[in-house]
């Protein structure tokens, strides 16, 4: 079954830093691109990052670039998310995506999401 | 970055009816070379992650009913719902992922029962 589990989330404090991980299965890991997509509470739908699958190529958000930076490790068929100097505005849910090809394309697979809230 | 907007906001069909969602990219999707336009279409139930529905515009995903279907070419794109049923309730988000990332969101569709 093709699958998309991710962990990390939990209550941080502003500036703080957290770790998402996405455990992928079912699927050739490296063949996709991946990423992460947030939901803020009550709201729409946000692209984060996205990580190339050659290994080459990651992209961020303007709004989280220079903050977050994503990594993948397709011998262990894992994306990451680091999160440097959080802010409140960086709470949501934060979902891993799967690509439907391998030059990008839409997100076919998603996990449940990790609950990421940060406050003091 | 590629804007893209959906209208309307919400809706509200009656069952067996049919429900039209709107989305319009700042610039074209399409790509000449192939001919593909790079849109998809999303659903989001309550408390659940998004769905992908629609692919390339047109190209239902594996499993998705016949009711569901994409048209629209270039900027200006509809996702359309022939005959409602109460499982459609959701919310409905256009994508784009035109060429690298970002790979940007409408602001989404709120489709409920009348």
């Amino acid at each position: 079954e093709v699958q998309l589990l991710e962990s990390g989330g939990g209550l941080v404090q502003p500036g703080g830093s957290l770790r998402l991980s996405c455990a992928a299965s079912g699927f050739t890991f490296s063949a996709y691109y991946m990423s992460w997509v947030r939901q803020a509470p009550g709201k729409g739908l946000e692209w984060v990052s996205s990580f190339s699958n050659s290994g080459e190529n990651t992209y961020y958000a303007d709004s989280v670039r220079g903050r977050f930076t994503i990594s993948r490790d397709n011998s262990e068929k894992m994306l990451y998310l680091q999160m440097n100097s959080l802010r409140a505005e960086d709470t949501a849910l934060y979902y891993c995506a799967k690509s439907n090809w391998n030059a990008g394309g839409a997100f076919d697979i998603w996990g449940q999401g990790t609950v990421v809230t940060v406050s003091s | 970055d590629i804007v893209m907007t959906q209208s309307p906001d919400s809706l509200a069909v009656s069952l067996g009816e049919r429900a039209t969602i709107n989305c319009k990219s700042s610039q074209s999707v399409l790509y000449r070379s192939n001919n593909k336009n790079y849109l998809a279409w999303y659903q989001q139930r309550p408390g659940q992650p998004p769905k992908l529905l629609i692919s390339w515009a047109s190209v239902r995903e594996s499993g998705v009913p016949d009711r569901f279907s994409g048209s629209g070419s270039g900027t200006d794109f509809t996702l359309t719902i022939s005959s409602l049923q109460a499982a459609d309730v959701a919310i409905y988000y256009c994508q784009q992922h035109y060429g690298s990332p970002p790979y940007t969101f409408g602001q989404g569709t709120k489709l409920e029962i009348k």
